[in-house]
């Protein structure tokens, strides 16, 4: 089965200042997803950004980029220029992606980032 | 369109009495998911429905819990006999179920649920 790790609870960043959120996954599949979603407080969850496992260049939305390690099964995000609204919970996702998949996401446990002004 | 819709917000219930819960959709959308997220916990996979049929089902999701989606529309999640176990926040997304190419998952507010 596939799962999800993210090994750092809580992550507490400058304003202005860059960080980066890890996120494992365990697959036996060559064709997935990958996802970074945020949920802030209260709010509903929206997409931050994707990354398809086929590719190998690393996904960029504006100021949030992934690493993708695809050997290593490794997948984490890059927020630079750290702002008071990326205050949030962060969730690293897996989704299979063959005919027929349902695409149900596989959530890891969250990271919790806070922004200092 | 105002994205996908859930109600209540807030549910609170006494042990083993049944709730019931309701997901719209954003229009069109054909496939439809269920999650559950725990406190400190990420949202884990109850159920999925592509159009009216209900095609994947969590082990999760016990003989108390029953979803359904009358003519591939807004979906409802029963749960009967409530345990304080099932104290969470439930989970609604959909996404277009477009051939071919990716289909991001759209989420609803979801419906926090309090069993005393």
């Amino acid at each position: 089965a596939q799962t999800v790790t993210q090994s750092q609870p809580e992550m507490s960043v400058q304003e202005a200042e860059t960080v980066t959120l890890s996120c494992t996954y365990d697959t036996s599949e060559s064709d997935y997803y990958l996802f970074w979603y945020k949920q802030p407080p209260s709010r509903q969850m929206i997409l931050v950004i994707r990354q398809e496992a086929y590719k190998q260049q690393n996904a960029t939305e504006n100021r949030f980029s992934v690493n993708f390690q695809k050997a290593a099964k490794s997948f984490s995000l890059k927020i630079s220029d750290s702002q008071l609204g990326d205050a949030a919970m962060y969730f690293c996702a897996y989704s299979d992606d063959y005919g027929g998949a349902t695409n149900k996401l596989i959530f890891g446990t969250g990271t919790l980032l806070a922004v200092q002004p | 369109d105002t994205g996908v819709s859930q109600n209540p917000r807030h549910k609170i219930t006494k042990r083993g009495q049944n709730v019931t819960f309701r997901c719209d959709p954003i229009s069109e959308h054909n496939r439809l998911y269920w999650y559950r997220q725990t406190l400190g916990q990420g949202p884990e996979f109850l159920t999925y429905f592509q159009n009216e049929a209900q095609l994947e089902k969590s082990r999760l999701l016990s003989d108390r819990f029953s979803a359904e989606r009358p003519k591939g529309s807004f979906s409802t999640l029963e749960i009967q006999r409530t345990e304080q176990g099932d104290s969470a926040m439930y989970l609604c997304a959909s996404s277009p179920g477009l051939a071919g190419t990716y289909n991001e998952q759209f989420f609803g507010p979801g419906t926090r649920l309090t069993v005393l």
